[in-house]
């Protein structure tokens, strides 16, 4: 099974970009790398998803590297309410497996 | 209302007792999972169910029973609660393998004293 590695932690100033990297350097050729967030204790929420072309969609930009080996999540203009766990996912068969994430603090 | 509705939202009991966690949903989504998580930690799998005749062990499903009654409920059983199963319980719905996204519930916290 793919396994991701993330930072435990990062900060970042509001309004500014936040990148968050994640490697999966044993990544297979069909599997997809999801990002999802977790703010305080409630249930994680999709961010965006990718198998090996740049994603972007109204939350965020997900950047994949050309061997796939690792990718970057992208807020363009971090928040406050941004501050949470950030979970890098490679979809292994038919579930998702999380690993512990990256807690993002933006400050203002 | 929400889409992934889960119950008790917070319970506390005692060690042997039978606990259940109760998952509804009205997304008409086939697929139904059930995480736990601890503090500080990711989530783990313990049982997903593909539709109503599909039940699947996941990660740490020992201790653990499941129970599809419908596609839209999917209950957690813990027989005999022991304080190790003291945690945060998901469940969470999605519609197909290669589906954007998981849809999760507001979560339940269970302490077993």
């Amino acid at each position: 099974d793919a396994k991701t590695t993330q930072p435990p932690s990062m900060d970042c100033a509001e309004g500014r970009a936040a990148n968050l990297p994640c490697n999966h350097s044993t990544i297979s050729g069909n599997e997809y790398v999801y990002w999802y967030r977790q703010i305080h204790s409630q249930g994680p929420q999709y961010i965006i998803h990718g198998l090996k072309n740049n994603e972007t969609n109204e939350m965020a930009s997900l950047i994949i590297t050309e061997d796939r080996k690792s990718s970057t999540l992208i807020l363009p203009h971090a928040t406050l309410r941004d501050t949470a766990v950030y979970y890098c996912i490679v979809r292994t068969g038919n579930k998702l497996v999380f690993g512990a994430g990256t807690i993002l603090r933006v400050k203002s | 209302d929400a889409d992934v509705t889960q119950t008790p939202r917070n319970r506390i009991t005692k060690t042997g007792k039978r606990i259940m966690l109760e998952c509804s949903q009205t997304k008409g989504h086939d697929r139904m999972y059930w995480y736990r998580q601890d503090p500080g930690l990711g989530l783990r799998l313990i049982y997903y169910s593909f539709d109503v005749k599909d039940i699947n062990k996941g990660e740490i499903s020992d201790g653990y029973s499941v129970s599809r009654q419908a596609q839209a409920k999917f209950s957690l059983s813990l027989e005999s609660a022991i304080p190790n199963q003291t945690a945060l319980y998901f469940c969470a719905t999605s519609d197909q393998v290669g589906s954007k996204d998981l849809t999760f519930g507001a979560g339940s916290r269970l302490t077993v004293l």
